[in-house]
């Protein structure tokens, strides 16, 4: 497994601010990505972060709302822009072993929206 | 025919028990099978996988149950204890995808002493 940090770990932000969420791995992997969890709800996949190009996103994300950066193989970063009560959410980052395509998550940022 | 649908929505098990979590999904380009553990205010922890290839993968008390034919899936908990009470997702995904998982809705767990 990899050990993977986020921060900050929870915040309460203003509506139409914007909020970067960090991920941190400890060990070199290829496939990074953010995913979505609205409250009580499941986990929604928003993008693959692609190291050193654009991220991928999926249907319903935008990149000016979620700007994804990921300068190395250990790192990454999601912003949310401009937000709204609905964004009120847990993000989460996770990584992949290729080898095996087992998939482990960070811890979540727990983010509130006023 | 992305969709991966998970039932039940909650479950309520006697310490003891065994506590049995379902999920089918449409798309027969699956080739792997996740199930994950997620405590309040944590991220989801992998619990166990399979892939289409075996119908059963047992580790320790959890097993899962494959039916390709029948696209379904299920979670098997022997003797569940309250540390077990948690939400537990399915998932799937592709593999030449690259990792997209696709969740079940979530089963919130309640083992009772």
């Amino acid at each position: 497994s990899a050990v993977i940090s986020q921060k900050p770990s929870r915040d309460i932000c203003q509506r139409g601010t914007s909020l970067t969420i960090q991920c941190q791995v400890d060990s070199q992997v290829t496939m990074m990505f953010w995913y979505r969890q609205q409250p009580g709800q499941s986990l929604t996949l928003i993008a693959t972060a692609n190291q050193g190009s654009e991220a991928t996103y999926e249907s319903g994300f935008v990149i000016d709302k979620f700007p994804i950066s990921r300068p190395n193989l250990t790192f990454s970063t999601l912003t949310v822009s401009n937000m709204s009560p609905e964004d009120s959410s847990i993000y989460l980052c996770s990584v992949e072993h290729l080898a095996n395509n087992e998939q482990f998550f960070g811890p979540g940022t727990r983010l509130t929206v006023l | 025919q992305q969709q991966v649908k998970q039932s039940p929505q909650s479950l309520i098990v006697q310490k003891g028990g065994i506590s049995i979590i379902n999920c089918a999904y449409e798309n027969t380009a699956f080739d792997y099978f996740p199930w994950y553990q997620q405590f309040p205010g944590k991220g989801p922890a992998l619990l166990i996988a399979i892939r289409p290839d075996v119908s059963e993968k047992k580790e320790g008390r959890f097993t899962i149950s494959f039916n390709k034919s029948a696209k379904q899936f299920s979670l098997h908990i022997m003797d569940s204890q309250p540390g077990d009470s948690a939400t537990y997702f399915c998932a799937a995904s592709i593999s030449y995808q690259g990792g997209k998982l696709i969740f079940g809705q979530g089963t919130e767990l309640s083992v009772k002493p």
